[in-house]
């Protein structure tokens, strides 16, 4: 089945600093999509991106399906931002998830 | 206010037991998805219901059961069988046009097996 792998898997910041995220995946899907996991638990979705780039206030996403590669990008990064970032690519009505990238941004 | 709820927050069982974990939405969408997390992996799919009266089994179904008699409620029943159910539990909702582009998950309930 398609693979779906993440890096880094953990990434420590100061407050202010700018990361990329990236995502690649095995096959060619349907669609890709960022969520982010808060330490609770909650998972929201950032982003909608099957391909090009969109952009939303810090957080921008860019999709290149035909190299098979999503990135992240948080910009001023903020102690709010930290938790788990997941990318993850529908194939056949399913989600296939990554093992996230676990983002803490210290004070 | 819209949205999905997941009841309780955190569960105990012992070993041996069957336990069921709810799940309620209240957007009006007819798609409803249980993930099971693990620490440290991605969410897993365990069962999707499309519609009333139906669902499909996901990548792991081995050991869980569902039912969707009502469009609100989704619940899944963690069965004796199922080897190593200490896990993060996430139910998800997604309007039927759009399938598992737009999904909107609940809080989670965490179990721990005893």
């Amino acid at each position: 089945g398609i693979q779906v792998e993440q890096s880094p898997p953990d990434l420590i910041l100061q407050e202010g600093a700018n990361s990329t995220l990236r995502c690649n995946f095995s096959d060619s899907v349907n669609n890709l999509q960022w969520f982010h996991q808060n330490p609770w638990g909650q998972l929201i979705n950032l982003f909608y991106i099957p391909s090009g780039t969109k952009q939303n206030g810090r957080l921008s996403a860019t999709t290149v399906a035909t190299e098979r590669y999503s990135l992240l990008y948080i910009s001023s990064s903020q102690t709010t931002d930290s938790g788990v970032y997941f990318c993850a690519v529908e194939r056949n009505y399913q989600l296939i998830w990554g093992a996230g990238t676990k983002l803490i941004i210290k004070p | 206010d819209g949205g999905i709820t997941q009841s309780p927050k955190y569960l105990f069982r012992k070993e041996g037991q069957n336990v069921t974990l709810s799940c309620e939405q209240n957007l009006n969408h007819d798609a409803m998805y249980w993930y099971r997390q693990d620490p440290g992996q991605g969410l897993r799919l365990i069962y999707y219901s499309q519609i009333v009266n139906d669902f499909q089994k996901g990548d792991i179904a081995e050991g869980y059961s569902v039912s969707r008699e009502k469009k609100e409620s989704f619940p899944l029943t963690v069965t004796s069988a199922q080897k190593n159910p200490t896990a993060f539990y996430l139910c998800a909702s997604s309007p039927a046009d759009r399938g598992p582009d737009t999904q909107y998950f609940g809080p989670g309930t965490r179990l721990t097996v005893l």
